[in-house]
């Protein structure tokens, strides 16, 4: 069975930084690309970040390039985001997403969420 | 304002056909498969539909895609209660570099 299970939100100051993981199981995590995508209470989906399954290829939504950092480990099965200079809009829960066949846009496992506040 | 537009809201009564347009343009629709999420309240989403219109296993025949040019549709026959849900088309976009969504549409049974 597959699972993804996001850690690491919480309540940051504008500013201030913070380090998404996701640690999955039940697939080949190295064969396969990760996204993270966010939602903003009570408001619609937005993708924030992709990664391939090796880790050498990385996209960003630009509302968040320069700040945010995908990157995974694959001797853990652990996808991360790196957020730096984070804003009040950046309070979301994010989510992260397995791709599945054929385009990116197509995420057939998505963790449970995890919820960012950035409030001083 | 979403790359991908979808009406805000729609609504049917149980047993009937509803459809979910997705609009958008040749840098995603028009170049690239859509995908489309169903959330229900308080959950993760879940992929509906991938590929246009492939179903993933254990998703009901009765919810079925399509996508002609820059549009794409979702729908759903003999609708259910349990389809009260909002749903999200998505697409690779090209010159964004990157996955755009629809804004959603939340479907209500009357």
């Amino acid at each position: 069975e597959v699972q993804l299970l996001e850690s690491g939100g919480g309540l940051v100051q504008p500013g201030g930084s913070l380090r998404l993981s996701c640690a999955a199981s039940g697939f080949t995590f190295s064969n396969s690309a990760m996204n993270w995508v966010r939602q903003v209470p009570g408001k619609g989906l937005e993708w924030v970040s992709a990664i391939s399954g090796g880790g050498d290829s990385t996209y960003s939504a630009d509302s968040v390039k320069g700040r945010f950092t995908i990157s995974r480990d694959n001797s853990k099965n652990t996808l991360y985001l790196q957020m730096n200079s984070l804003r009040a809009e950046d309070t979301a829960v994010y989510y992260c997403a397995k791709r599945g066949s054929g385009s990116w846009s197509n995420f057939d496992y998505w963790g449970q969420g995890i919820l960012v506040t950035v409030s001083s | 304002q979403s790359v991908l537009t979808q009406p805000p809201s729609a609504s049917g009564t149980p047993g009937q056909r509803v459809t979910i347009s997705c609009s958008g343009s040749s840098s995603n629709i028009g170049e690239n498969t859509v995908n489309w999420y169903q959330q229900l309240p308080g959950t993760a989403p879940k992929v509906l539909i991938y590929a246009n219109s492939q179903r993933p296993s254990g998703v009901p025949d009765r919810f079925s895609g399509s996508k002609s040019g820059t549009s794409a549709s979702l729908a759903i026959s003999c609708l259910q209660s349990e389809d009260e849900a909002n749903y999200y088309c998505a697409g690779w976009d090209d010159s964004l570099n990157g996955v755009v969504f629809g804004g959603g549409t939340k479907l209500t049974v009357l």
